[in-house]
């Protein structure tokens, strides 16, 4: 059965530091989103991607974040100075299309913790 | 905008009793529903959702929900739970964007007893 796969399962970082968080959508997927979820807290909405550009993003995506799809196959999302409120479990999600009753499938998710 | 409240962080049943966990949702324009299981260390899986077609859903594992648009709720209802129900469930909303993005409810830890 097809899958949204994430790496790393589990980050550490400094405070500061840049970190990618990976995700393999499923193949013949076009749509394909970050949400993440702070410990407590709701799964939100970051950004979402279609056709090589980031077609929504929340309050939440701004600057520091960045998301691109590099080779085809691979994307990815770029904290380019981690804070210590960036700690979350971050979800890539895949569509097949755009249609709002379409199902998203979801990767496991990527534990990120700032220290 | 849209928004998801789930009453209740954690719910805790015993094996064999009926499981309900409650979804509420708010938006301006026809919902899509959804509700997703998480199991621990793996991802969100969809269970079911509402897409107008019916207003009475079936998902997998048993599962059901009834959407009720005079009371905005979606709950999500199991008549015997079972031991490996036990995982953290999500209603979601989706339908007042171009790109379909969905926003969740808090999460509702289910907790099954022997």
């Amino acid at each position: 059965e097809p899958e949204v796969t994430q790496t790393p399962s589990h980050q550490v970082t400094q405070m500061g530091q840049e970190v990618i968080l990976r995700c393999v959508p499923i193949s013949n997927h076009l749509y394909f989103y970050w949400y993440r979820q702070i410990l407590g807290q709701k799964v939100e909405f970051l950004v979402s991607f279609y056709n090589n550009e980031i077609s929504e993003k929340s309050e939440i995506f701004d600057d520091q974040f960045s998301v691109e799809r590099p080779d085809g196959s691979n994307f990815t999302l770029k904290i380019r100075s981690t804070k210590l409120e960036d700690s979350a479990m971050y979800f890539c999600a895949s569509r097949g299309n755009r249609g709002a009753n379409t199902e998203a499938f979801f990767g496991q998710g990527t534990r990120l913790t700032v220290v | 905008a849209q928004s998801v409240t789930q009453l209740g962080s954690h719910v805790s049943v015993s094996e064999g009793a009926l499981v309900l966990l409650r979804c509420n949702y708010s938006s301006s324009v026809p919902p899509y529903l959804f509700w997703y299981v998480q199991y621990p260390n793996q991802g969100l899986q969809l269970l079911l959702k509402y897409t107008s077609a019916a207003t009475l859903v079936k998902g997998i594992n048993g599962f059901e929900a009834e959407f009720k648009k005079s009371e905005t709720s979606f709950h999500l209802t199991k008549p015997s739970a079972h031991m490996s129900d036990a995982a953290e469930y999500f209603c979601a909303v989706s339908g007042d964007s171009g790109y379909s993005t969905l926003t969740f409810g808090k999460g509702t830890m289910l907790l099954v007893s022997p």
